[in-house]
């Protein structure tokens, strides 16, 4: 029972370019989640699915895309990398909306 | 006004110490709360749930108070492996989702 998985776990994109981030979690959790997290910032949500399905944005979604491929996965693409990408990124999953979230390990993205 | 606050901190204890944490929240629609403890460098881990009649886990009591809208985390008997942020999470904008507070950094010291 691995619980929430990110990969990769770091990554340097130069401006422009192009990344797909990838989460799974074998826990059979409807919801799962995308935040960032910068210094003094906390974690902020770029976006959300509350179910299979359905993908919805949160507090901080431009410059990103998400793909909820089934009820396991759930990933974040940066279609032209920013400097200000520049952040962690969290996936985590929830059985619903209001239940505590589990979170994956994390990916330190650098745009240079 | 942010939805949650927290004070940044960082608060520095001596090994033993008690020690106390609150959050206010925006919402007063708001239902769910909870505890986070976050490593340096690592993810987010649930340290407890919140209930409105309080809640107690070994040497950690969490507080709600609905009415001024602010929950508490007092930590008794400090270790040094506490040292960490705590984050205050809330349900927010119906219920459909949580909002982290930025967190409370401790240190324990010997």
């Amino acid at each position: 029972n691995a619980g929430v998985t990110q990969t990769p776990k770091f990554q340097v994109l130069k401006t422009g370019q192009s990344m797909t981030l990838q989460c799974a979690q074998d826990m059979n959790h409807n919801s799962m989640y995308w935040y960032r997290q910068d210094p003094g910032m906390g974690l902020r949500l770029i976006y959300y699915s509350a179910s299979e399905g359905t993908t919805d944005k949160g507090e901080v979604p431009n410059g990103y895309n998400v793909s909820r491929l089934n009820k396991r996965e759930f990933s974040l693409r940066l279609e032209s990398a920013a400097p200000s990408q520049t952040s962690v990124y969290f996936c985590a999953s929830s059985e619903g909306a209001r239940d505590e979230q589990y979170f994956g390990p994390g990916t330190r993205l650098t745009v240079t | 006004r942010k939805e949650v606050e927290q004070d940044p901190g960082p608060f520095n204890v001596p090994e033993g110490a008690t020690v106390a944490f609150n959050c206010t929240y925006s919402n007063s629609a708001s239902q769910s709360f909870f505890w986070y403890r976050q490593d340096c460098r690592k993810e987010p881990k649930l340290l407890m749930s919140v209930y409105s009649s309080g809640n107690e886990d070994g040497r950690f009591t969490a507080q709600l108070n609905r009415a001024s809208q602010y929950i508490s985390l007092l930590i008794r008997d400090s270790k040094l492996s506490d040292s960490a942020t705590y984050l205050c999470v809330v349900s927010t904008g119906g219920g459909n989702k949580l909002t982290f507070g930025t967190g409370t950094q401790l240190k324990v010291e010997l």
